[in-house]
């Protein structure tokens, strides 16, 4: 069975601060998708990486896939009380039948005024 | 209408009672998925349609009964349900290739059930 670990589950900080969350695995990963979701709503999705090393940008938002694969980290640089929210990472396994993500557990992230 | 359309948002049943959740997607996606979120639970897989064809988790009770009738509709039948089965349910829609890769999904706000 593949899993996705993400740590810290928790994580609450001042507006300003700098954050990062990871998300790891022993198992390879054809691609690796990032959500954020808010309190009553579905997970939106904010990034999807392809390629071992792949780093992509979205504003204050930084992701990046491990080389192996097998990995992921979201880097969040000078955090506003807006981006507070459940941050999901998501893998596709290798041998992908019908299309199904994996998730991780998730981490609530609260960014204090 | 655009995006995943979930009803109802909020359900209430008990033990016996049948009912059904429905979703709807308008963004000609085809392939569709239910997954359980329960608290302090990674999102649980539990039926996939994924072109034109149904992979089953094994592991969902017989309780829970999908059916997918087109590429724009996904239910969710349920019956004789159990208060652990109180959680979110979301629907989920996305665009996979042949190939099996597969762009992110398209949630609906999920259904948000409870069983007393």
């Amino acid at each position: 069975t593949q899993l996705l670990e993400q740590s810290p589950q928790f994580l609450s900080i001042q507006e300003g601060e700098n954050l990062t969350v990871y998300c790891n695995s022993s198992s390879v990963f054809s691609s690796l998708q990032w959500y954020r979701q808010e309190p009553g709503e579905g997970p939106v999705l904010l990034v999807t990486v392809v390629t071992g090393g792949e780093v992509k940008k979205l504003k204050r938002l930084t992701f990046q896939f491990g080389d192996a694969r097998k990995d992921s980290s979201l880097h969040i640089t000078a955090a506003q009380p807006g981006d507070t929210g459940l941050y999901l990472c998501a893998g596709a396994p290798t041998d992908n039948q019908g299309g199904k993500l994996i998730f991780g557990q998730g981490t609530e992230l609260s960014v204090k005024p | 209408e655009t995006g995943v359309t979930q009803t109802p948002r909020h359900l209430v049943m008990g033990m016996t009672n049948k009912k059904s959740l429905k979703c709807e997607q308008h963004l000609g996606h085809n392939a569709m998925y239910w997954y359980k979120q329960s608290a302090k639970k990674p999102l649980e897989l539990m039926f996939v349609y994924s072109l034109e064809e149904r992979v089953e988790n094994n592991s969902v009770p017989s309780r829970f009964s999908p059916e997918c009738p087109n590429s724009s509709h996904l239910f969710l039948h349920l019956h004789t349900l159990q208060p652990e089965d109180s959680a979110l349910y979301l629907c989920a829609s996305s665009q996979r290739r042949e190939t099996g890769e597969l762009y992110g999904y398209t949630f609906g706000s999920g259904t948000r059930l409870t069983v007393v």
